[in-house]
């Protein structure tokens, strides 16, 4: 089955810019979804399609994807973006949904 | 607004059955696939399967097949998911979510409901 690795934690200082990375074999062919989730909450689509972004989230989420991996990049990092973060493709060889690992950011 | 509403938490005793509920609104219920996913006390996202409630079709991973139940009322615009022999293991917050499907291709999960906590203890 088609796996998804992710760091288990990012640190960044306020106002700098974190980057989270999602691994998968040519996962530059799919589509990667990026989701947030607040602990008590339920996870909250923040990227879709490698980059396009909801209406609501703000610009400083974006997305990239290429080769063996994808990147979700948090610019200008505030406090409350202080969350786990999950990315997301739907593996055709299964037509089956499949979840990165998550990765914590912490903001120093 | 779009909302998925989930039915409330549970207490259950192992080897029993679960049955959430996922009350849909603000949108064509039968538009779009209803998905389930867990999440077990500290750890990540697992997806547990979809509903197509236009036509009812299902799918699972093997991990859950054999286990999982799920079915629509569209005259309600509600989806369920039920769990059968349940262990402390799948003690979790069970989550609705919606996708819609574009050339054959699920998209993106847009729209989450709030959560149902299932504790499995005897």
């Amino acid at each position: 089955s088609y796996v998804l690795t992710q760091p288990p934690s990012v640190s960044v200082a306020p106002g700098k810019t974190a980057g989270i990375t999602c691994e998968g074999n040519n996962i530059g062919t799919q589509s990667v979804h990026w989701y947030q989730q607040k602990p008590g909450q339920a996870p909250v689509l923040v990227v879709y399609d490698d980059s396009d972004r909801p209406s609501g989230i703000p610009e400083r989420f974006s997305g990239s994807n290429s080769g063996i991996t994808a990147t979700l990049t948090i610019s200008r990092v505030e406090a409350g973006d202080e969350a786990d973060y999950f990315c997301q493709v739907w593996d055709e060889s299964s037509d089956h949904v499949v979840f990165g690992g998550g990765t914590r950011l912490t903001v120093l | 607004q779009v909302q998925l509403v989930q039915s409330g938490a549970e207490v259950k005793k192992p080897g029993a059955s679960m049955k959430v509920s996922c009350q849909a609104s603000g949108y064509t219920f039968t538009d779009y696939y209803i998905h389930w996913v867990r999440q077990a006390p500290g750890q990540g996202l697992k997806w547990m399967g979809w509903i197509n409630p236009k036509s009812g079709a299902t799918d699972s991973p093997q991990k859950f097949q054999g286990r999982v139940t799920m079915t629509r009322d569209t005259s309600i615009s509600a989806a369920y998911m039920e769990l059968s022999t349940l262990t402390s293991d799948d003690t979790a917050v069970y989550y609705c979510a919606r996708s819609s499907v574009r050339f054959g291709e699920l998209q993106q999960f847009d729209f989450w409901g709030q959560g149902t906590l299932v504790a499995v203890s005897s």
